[in-house]
């Protein structure tokens, strides 16, 4: 079936740099993108979401692009610090599917001092 | 304000036994969605529930069974436990089907 994947399993950068983690998804009926942060021990946490019919959203320290004609979905950290490293997942969903999310695979940041 | 608990936070079972996780969702939100995540993937859907229906569910065998009661808490079964049902069992809450949903930190089952 259709799922949602991601290109790079672990991703290092500096204290201070800005981090780009990327997700691919391959259903075009999905409407609305989430990401989630997770660290050890702990569920997933909301960060941000988009829904298709806008390109570009912007949270505190953090922007999702989407790019509905290659299906890809981008999370955009800046100035990342050392609380920001976990896994992070993207997530699809479309309206038929009520709360029924479809994961990624996950990507691990590591932000080096 | 509490967030989405669950119980028991670790749980060990041999093959063949049955199992049932508990979820309280966020006071006021009416909706449970149920997801395994096997270590070092992403969490895979296998329930939701919203004021007591089942709304959905994911690619999973019939041992897999949960409920929601009238106070919107909810359990998860499984029955005839396999190895490969080892695995964090995450609960999600959100007030109505189509909103945001919050996590729990799960319950990590092991089954030898």
């Amino acid at each position: 079936g259709e799922s949602v994947g991601l290109h790079l399993p672990t991703l290092s950068v500096q204290e201070g740099d800005n981090s780009i983690i990327n997700c691919a998804y391959s259903n075009s009926a999905s409407d609305y993108f989430i990401w989630y942060k997770q660290e050890s021990g702990k569920g997933p946490q909301f960060i941000i979401d988009i829904r298709s019919n806008m390109d570009k959203r912007q949270g505190q320290r953090v922007t999702v692009l989407l790019n509905k004609t290659v299906k890809h979905l981008s999370l955009q950290i800046a100035a990342t610090q050392p609380g920001d490293s976990a896994v992070y997942f993207c997530a699809e969903n479309y309206n038929n599917a009520g709360n029924m999310l479809t994961f990624g695979g996950g990507t691990r940041l590591m932000v080096k001092p | 304000d509490a967030g989405v608990t669950q119980s028991p936070t670790h749980l060990i079972k041999t093959r063949g036994q049955h199992v049932t996780l508990r979820c309280s969702p966020i006071s006021g939100h009416k909706s449970v969605s149920w997801y395994q995540q096997v270590l070092g993937q992403g969490p895979q859907f296998i329930f939701q529930y919203y004021e007591k229906e089942e709304r959905g569910r994911g690619n999973f065998p019939d041992r897999f069974s949960a409920r929601q009661f009238p106070n919107y808490s909810s359990e998860l079964n499984v029955n005839a436990l396999l190895l490969g049902d080892s695995a964090l069992y995450l609960c999600a809450s959100s007030y109505r089907v189509s909103n945001e949903q919050f996590f729990g930190p799960g319950t990590r089952l092991t089954v030898l």
